[in-house]
């Protein structure tokens, strides 16, 4: 069974320019969230998505948004980098069919340099 | 006071160590615990996942959740070089679905 794929692995932007990360879940994970992962802050969850429909979105501004497809494949985009979004990017799947218990299957992450 | 506090460590033990990771949480809603482990330069994998109060034991692993402490616990029994990674706890409960984590623990196992 392949894993989750997140792509690309690695980019370097500039600030103030805008970034398109891509995932695709577990074959029949109908869920996919997403995580910032920094050294100083851990890991900070973004937003959920099922069904193409955002279930669940975390404390970050407006730069950061996200989308599904019919397929479950999903994208987040972060415009007006800021040297703070530095960042690694994960991207979880899971079935998403019970509230409290979802237990997440994580991407390798794409790591992202704001320079 | 974060929702979730687990000490960032760094913790160094020798191999055969038995080893100790812990994490505290604040909100009462959790009901689901698990530990993750991240090795460099890769996502988390989940390693153990538990509902409510109680000890899991899977191989050299147990996880011991403490609701009323709100404590929970991860022992490694004889440790090995290759439990060397991240250790993050990660708990949700209610009615969302997000996983809430630690900050994650670096663990090195010194042969």
């Amino acid at each position: 069974k392949a894993g989750v794929t997140q792509t690309p692995r690695y980019l370097i932007k500039t600030r103030g320019q805008q970034v398109t990360l891509s995932c695709s879940p577990i074959s029949g994970h109908r869920s996919v969230s997403w995580y910032q992962q920094t050294p100083g802050q851990g890991l900070q969850f973004l937003f959920e998505y099922f069904s193409e429909t955002q279930r669940n979105k975390g404390n970050f501004p407006g730069r950061f948004s996200g989308r599904q497809f019919s397929n479950s494949r999903s994208e987040m985009n972060v415009s007006t980098l800021e040297l703070g979004d530095s960042a690694l990017y994960l991207c979880a799947s899971s079935t998403g069919t019970v509230a409290g218990a979802n237990v997440l299957t994580f991407g390798a992450g794409s790591r992202l340099t704001v320079l | 006071q974060k929702e979730v506090e687990q000490d960032p460590g760094p913790l160094s033990v020798p191999e055969g160590a038995i080893v100790s990771l812990n994490c505290t949480y604040s909100n009462s809603a959790f009901q689901y615990f698990m530990w993750y482990r991240q090795y460099s330069r890769k996502g988390p994998e989940l390693l153990m996942y538990t509902y409510s109060s109680g000890n899991k034991e899977d191989g050299r692993f147990t996880a011991q959740v403490d609701k009323s402490s709100k404590y929970i616990s991860l022992f490694i029994r004889d440790s090995q070089p290759s439990d060397s990674a991240t250790y993050l706890c990660a708990m949700s409960g209610g009615s969302n679905y997000k996983l809430t984590f630690g900050k994650g623990t670096l663990l090195t196992v010194n042969p």
